[in-house]
Formats: structure tokens, C-alpha cells, sequence
């Protein structure tokens, strides 16, 4: 079973911020939070991970907090296509450590 | 660099019958991982290949099999294909060490009639 929970669903307004939260009151002291998106039945998309450090890439931010029983993916300024189901999942820093995929939010970013 | 690519992207077969389906992951990746998504069950983790060796396997019945070749390509196959196997199949590459990061292909549809 996934150990993330996600709201199934969220909107956001093009060009706002779209914050993307996450709880993994488990997570473990080895693992990573990972962040993956899929548009409409394609590969899912690596966006970006952390262990406990705020992360910030060319496409978003991850916002963990300090206990790491939760974070929050940043988009800063939403596109439409950024509309995806957005996925968390935590994985342990050890070999051969598959991801385990839960529902993830489905994003919807609205003109 | 060129992505992870899947062969064939789409695939329509019959109950019974059996699919083999590639995968060439990105280059200078040696772990590939298999997955499978279906409206119901969503993704799930089916195995991974590293350096032609199976190093970890969902939760899957014995007719889902893999090998990975010594360049690192990857095959599956489903033998007596069920109409439940109807399915995007995904494999996903990376270096294959300690914490290394995913890299998912395009997927693979499969109807099974």
C-alpha cells in the first residue's frame, strides 16, 4: 500500500501558484519524498525529491516539514498544461526500492 | 539524450494469447522497471531488471515474466493473456544504484480481446 495520502483533486487558476500537499505520517528516516505528474495515460514525469531539505528545481519547489510527515509540491505559476495527476511517494534509500503509487491528485488548472 | 523508449506503443490481442513487449532504457541506465496501470488498480510494480538479473518483483502471477539483455534492453512477456491484462504497461530506467531516480517510457497499450 501507498504510504502517502493526497486530496483526490484540486483546481488552480493559470498563472497562480498550484501548492500540492502530501501526509506520510510513517515516512521512515531513509526515505526520499519523490514527485511525479502524468498527463492523460503517459509516462509519469519525475518533477523532483528531497529527504528533509526543501528542494527547488526548473520545474518546482518541495516543501518538507521539519517532523517530514508532510510536504507540499509548488508549481509557482500554473499553465494548463500543467494539468496532470500529480503523485507522492515516499521510496527507502536502498537498492532495487520500487515506488509504490497511490491515487495522487488530479490537478486541474483552469483559464 | 534520448528518452526511455517502449516498442510497440499500442497492441491489440486475444485471450490466450501471449505478447512480448521492449523496452530500451536511457543510455548508460542499468536498472529497468516494469509496471502496469489499469483504471482499477492503478500502477503497480511488476519487477526490475539490473545487470540482466531480476532484483525485486511485485505481487504478479507467474505469467508475467522479463529478461533484460546484456545492453540493458528489457522485455516482458504475458503468456495466456486474460481480459484483465488489458493494461498500459511502463518501464522506467535509471543508473540503478542507492536512491537513484526513475525515468518512465511512454507505455505501452495492450487491449486483450
Amino acid at each position: 500500500d501507498a504510504k502517502t495520502t493526497q486530496p483526490p483533486s484540486m483546481d488552480c487558476a493559470e498563472g497562480r501558484a498550484a501548492n500540492l500537499p502530501c501526509n506520510h505520517s510513517t515516512i521512515s528516516g531513509n526515505e526520499y519524498v519523490y514527485w511525479y505528474r502524468q498527463i492523460h495515460s503517459q509516462g509519469p514525469q519525475y518533477i523532483i525529491h528531497g529527504l528533509k531539505n526543501n528542494e527547488t528545481n526548473e520545474m518546482a519547489s518541495l516543501i518538507i516539514t521539519e517532523d517530514r510527515k508532510s510536504s507540499t509540491l509548488i508549481l509557482p505559476h500554473a499553465t494548463l498544461r500543467d494539468t496532470a495527476v500529480y503523485y507522492c511517494i515516499v521510496r527507502a534509500d536502498n537498492y532495487g526500492q520500487n515506488f509504490v503509487f497511490g491515487p495522487g491528485t488530479r490537478l486541474s488548472v483552469l483559464p | 539524450k534520448a528518452g526511455v523508449t517502449q516498442t510497440p506503443r499500442y497492441l491489440i490481442k486475444t485471450r490466450g494469447q501471449q505478447v512480448t513487449l521492449s523496452c530500451s532504457p536511457i543510455s548508460g541506465h542499468r536498472s529497468v522497471s516494469w509496471y502496469q496501470q489499469t483504471p482499477g488498480q492503478g500502477l503497480q510494480f511488476l519487477f526490475e531488471y539490473f545487470s540482466e538479473t531480476q532484483r525485486n518483483k511485485g505481487n504478479f502471477p507467474g505469467r508475467f515474466s522479463g529478461r533484460q539483455f546484456s545492453n540493458s534492453r528489457s522485455e516482458m512477456n504475458v503468456s495466456t493473456l486474460e481480459l484483465g491484462d488489458s493494461a498500459l504497461y511502463l518501464c522506467a530506467s535509471s543508473f540503478g544504484g542507492v536512491g537513484e531516480t526513475q525515468y518512465f517510457g511512454p507505455g505501452t497499450r495492450l487491449l486483450v480481446l
